[in-house]
C-alpha cells in the first residue's frame, strides 16, 4: 500500500547546484506534508512542512512545492552542500495538527559531490 | 536544543522473549508515537498516544505490543513475545500542539 511514493531511490548533484527531490501521493485526504532528513544511525530530522492550503513554503535554502491537482510535492535545495548528503523522506498526514500519524515514502538518497 | 532520547541503542534478544524499548520524549510535548523501519523498507507508523491512552494504532500493533507512560517522562514500547520479523529500527517521536514530530535516534532490535 504505497500511499506516498518517492520514485527515485537516489540522486547525485554537484555542490552549489539545485537538488530536486520528488514525492507523489495517492490519498486525497492527506492535507499536511513534511520532509525529513536522515543520516545513518540517527532518527529522521524535520526539515520543512506544508499544509494543503498553500502551494509553496520556503525556509532558507529549502523550498517545498505542493501541486494538489497532481498529488505531487517536491523539495528544492539551493545551493546544495556536501553536508546535505542524506536520505530524504517525504511524509504525509490527513490530520495535520497535534495528534496525527505520518505515512512515509521509501526515501531518496541524496549525494552532493564537492 | 531538547531532544527525544531512546535506550538502548541496540537490543539483541531471542525469539519468544519480551523486550521493552524506552523513550524520553521532549518535556513539554503531549503527543507520543512509535514507528519502525525494517531494513530496506519505509518507516511505518505503529501507535500514537495522548492523555494516557492510545489514540490510533496500525495493523502491525497487535496484541503482542503495548505502550505505557509509567511516569512523567518515559514512554515505553513492550513486545511480549518477539518474533524474527520484529527485527527493525524502532523510532519514538513526540510533538506539542500544532508542531511537527521530533524523532529519537532509534533502537535497533535484533531478534535471533
Amino acid at each position: 500500500d504505497q500511499q506516498v511514493k518517492q520514485n527515485s531511490p537516489s540522486l547525485s548533484v554537484q555542490e552549489g547546484r539545485i537538488s530536486i527531490l520528488n514525492c507523489d501521493y495517492t490519498n486525497s485526504m492527506f492535507d499536511y506534508f513534511l520532509w525529513y532528513k536522515k543520516y545513518p544511525a540517527e532518527g529522521p530530522t524535520f526539515l520543512i512542512s506544508i499544509s494543503s492550503i498553500k502551494d509553496k513554503n520556503e525556509d532558507g535554502r529549502f523550498t517545498v512545492f505542493l501541486n494538489k491537482s497532481a498529488k505531487h510535492l517536491s523539495l528544492h535545495i539551493v545551493p546544495s552542500q556536501p553536508g546535505d548528503s542524506a536520505v530524504y523522506f517525504c511524509a504525509a498526514s490527513n490530520s495535520g495538527g497535534s495528534n496525527y500519524k505520518l505515512t512515509f515514502g521509501k526515501g531518496t538518497l541524496l549525494t552532493v559531490n564537492p | 536544543e531538547p531532544e527525544v532520547t531512546q535506550t538502548p541503542s541496540h537490543q539483541v534478544t531471542q525469539m519468544g522473549q519480551e523486550v521493552i524499548l524506552r523513550c524520553v520524549p521532549i518535556s513539554n510535548h503531549l503527543y507520543f508515537y512509535w514507528y519502525r523501519q525494517i531494513l530496506g523498507q519505509k518507516v511505518e507508523f505503529l501507535v500514537s498516544f495522548y492523555n494516557n491512552e492510545i489514540s490510533e494504532k496500525s495493523e502491525i500493533f497487535d496484541d503482542q505490543f503495548s505502550v505505557e507512560r509509567p511516569d512523567g517522562s518515559n514512554f515505553t514500547l513492550k513486545i511480549r513475545s518477539t518474533k524474527l520479523e520484529d527485527s527493525a529500527m524502532y523510532f519514538c517521536a513526540s510533538n506539542r500542539q500544532g508542531s511537527e514530530q521530533y524523532f529519537g535516534p532509534g533502537t535497533r532490535l535484533t531478534v535471533t
